[in-house]
């Protein structure tokens, strides 16, 4: 199994719909990511967590919430899709306690999210 | 601001030769890390290398290797000896280190090896 786990994989929705985007993970990671991938423009940080009562805004929030229901798990929604979040969504971990893998960050396989 | 900017969109090279990716970055900050990710088809985002800012030497990962230069800001990656399975978009990224792991990142380098 995946050490970081995206469901779905695909999902094509339509306007006004409400999404959820799950995220998974084994590694015993304390810091959660969402990203958002874009033709041109990279990757772009949605919301971060460094643990499950700790949830900040990244760069481009606006149209998304994000749940940790725990240390494991870590949720992005769209309350209500619109076109423009037409994107390859990613979930990443990492670890803050130190050591050789403390800052790389670990990605899930990626949720191709269409909306009509 | 911080950014990063990899400004060739699109690279090619022949199998076996060598290849430059460009990269350049802008932040105040003195303690950073700085990676290169690969994105092939299947859109996995791997690691392929990772520098400490701190480090002067650069780091090497097989036939991957950075060209570090810390006061112009600069991140290059080569690629040596490049193979078909290096076909991939490849991502710069910085990472400050009191700033909860969040990565910045270019805009990426579509790579294609040709045979």
């Amino acid at each position: 199994d995946a050490d970081v786990t995206q469901t779905p994989r695909n999902r094509i929705t339509k306007t006004g719909k409400r999404i959820m985007l799950e995220c998974s993970q084994t590694k015993g990671h304390d810091r959660m990511y969402w990203y958002r991938q874009d033709p041109g423009l990279g990757l772009r940080l949605i919301y971060y967590s460094f643990d499950v009562k700790d949830i900040n805004k990244g760069e481009i929030s606006d149209g998304y919430s994000v749940s940790r229901q725990a240390q494991a798990k870590f949720s992005l929604s769209l309350e209500s899709a619109i076109p423009n979040q037409t994107a390859l969504y990613f979930c990443a971990t990492s670890d803050s306690s130190g050591g050789p893998g403390a800052n790389v960050l670990t990605f899930g396989a990626g949720s191709r999210l269409t909306v009509l | 601001a911080q950014t990063v900017t990899q400004s060739q969109p699109e690279m090619s090279v022949q199998e076996a030769e060598t290849v430059t990716l460009s990269c350049t970055y802008d932040t105040s900050e003195s303690n950073y890390y700085l990676f290169w990710y690969k994105q092939p088809p299947s859109r996995q985002m791997i690691l392929v290398i990772r520098q400490e800012a701190y480090k002067q030497q650069n780091a090497t990962e097989n036939r991957f290797s950075v060209n570090f230069q810390k006061a112009a800001k600069s991140f290059s990656l080569k690629i040596s000896d490049s193979q078909l399975g290096d076909t991939a978009m490849y991502f710069c990224a910085f990472l400050i280190y009191n700033q909860g792991g969040k990565l910045i990142f270019g805009q990426g380098t579509e790579l294609s090896v040709k045979p």
